[in-house]
C-alpha cells in the first residue's frame, strides 16, 4: 500500500526539541525526494524543507532556519524532522509529503508548543 | 518569496454549478509550475493538478486547470458533492515552495 505515515508529535515547551518521522511504503523512497510541510489550526499550507533523494542536499523555510533538520535513512524507508528550539508559532499538523509537486501525503502529526 | 493570492476566500454554489478559483502569483511562474491541492476537514491535501493543467492520476475530467505566468484558474465543471471542500494552489517553480491561503468551495 503506498503511504506515508508520520509520527512523533506532541505537547513541549517553548525553547524544547521534538523529532518527528515519517514511514513510507508502497514505493521506491529513495528515488525522491521528501517534503515538510505544516498547518497551523485554521491557516494555510506553509513549506518547511526538503530533503532531496539521496539525502546529499536540503533547504528550508526561513522561519525555520538554523533550527530544524531534516535528514533521511533510505534503508529504513524514512525521513526524519529535527526541531530545536520550539516556538509558540510553530504549532501546527506537520505533514510529510512525496516529490514535487506533492503527490502523496501523509495524514500528520499534531505539534504543540505551549507551556 | 513567491507569494499567491487567490480568489474568492469563498465561494458558495450547489451541486450541478460551475466553480471557477483563481491563483494569481507575485511573479512570474516558470514552466508552469503551479499545482492545485483539495483539502477536506480532517483530511490531507490531495493533489488535484500539476503543470498547472495536467490532473493527477485518478481525478476526474470535471476538473480543469489553466493559467499562465502569473494568472491560473482551476474550474470545476459540475460540482458534485464530494467537492465541496478548500483548494490551495502551490507554486513549485522556486524555492521557497510557496502555497495560496485557500479558497473554500461551501454549499
Amino acid at each position: 500500500q503506498v503511504q506515508l505515515v508520520e509520527s512523533g508529535g506532541g505537547v513541549v515547551q517553548p525553547g524544547r526539541s521534538l523529532r518527528l518521522s515519517c514511514a513510507a511504503s508502497g514505493f521506491t523512497f529513495s528515488n525522491y525526494g521528501m517534503h515538510w510541510v505544516r498547518q497551523a489550526p485554521g491557516k494555510g499550507l506553509e513549506w518547511v524543507a526538503v530533503i532531496s533523494y539521496d539525502g546529499s542536499s536540503e533547504d528550508y523555510a526561513d522561519s525555520v532556519k538554523g533550527r530544524f533538520t531534516v535528514s533521511r535513512d533510505n534503508s529504513k524507508n524514512t525521513v526524519y524532522l529535527q526541531m530545536n528550539s520550539l516556538r509558540p508559532e510553530d504549532t501546527a499538523l506537520y505533514y510529510c509529503a512525496k516529490d514535487l509537486p506533492c503527490d502523496l501525503w501523509g495524514q500528520g502529526t499534531l505539534v504543540t508548543v505551549s507551556s | 518569496e513567491i507569494v499567491l493570492t487567490q480568489s474568492p476566500g469563498t465561494l458558495s454554489l450547489s451541486p450541478g454549478e460551475r466553480a471557477t478559483l483563481s491563483c494569481r502569483t507575485s511573479q512570474r511562474i516558470i514552466s508552469n509550475s503551479l499545482a492545485w491541492y483539495q483539502q477536506k476537514p480532517g483530511q490531507a491535501p490531495r493533489l488535484l493538478m500539476y503543470g498547472a493543467s495536467n490532473r493527477a492520476t485518478g481525478i476526474p475530467d470535471r476538473f480543469s486547470g489553466s493559467g499562465s505566468a502569473t494568472d491560473f484558474t482551476l474550474s470545476i465543471s459540475r460540482l458534485e458533492p464530494e467537492d465541496f471542500a478548500v483548494y490551495s494552489c502551490h507554486q513549485y517553480a522556486a524555492s521557497p515552495g510557496t502555497f495560496g491561503q485557500g479558497t473554500k468551495v461551501e454549499l
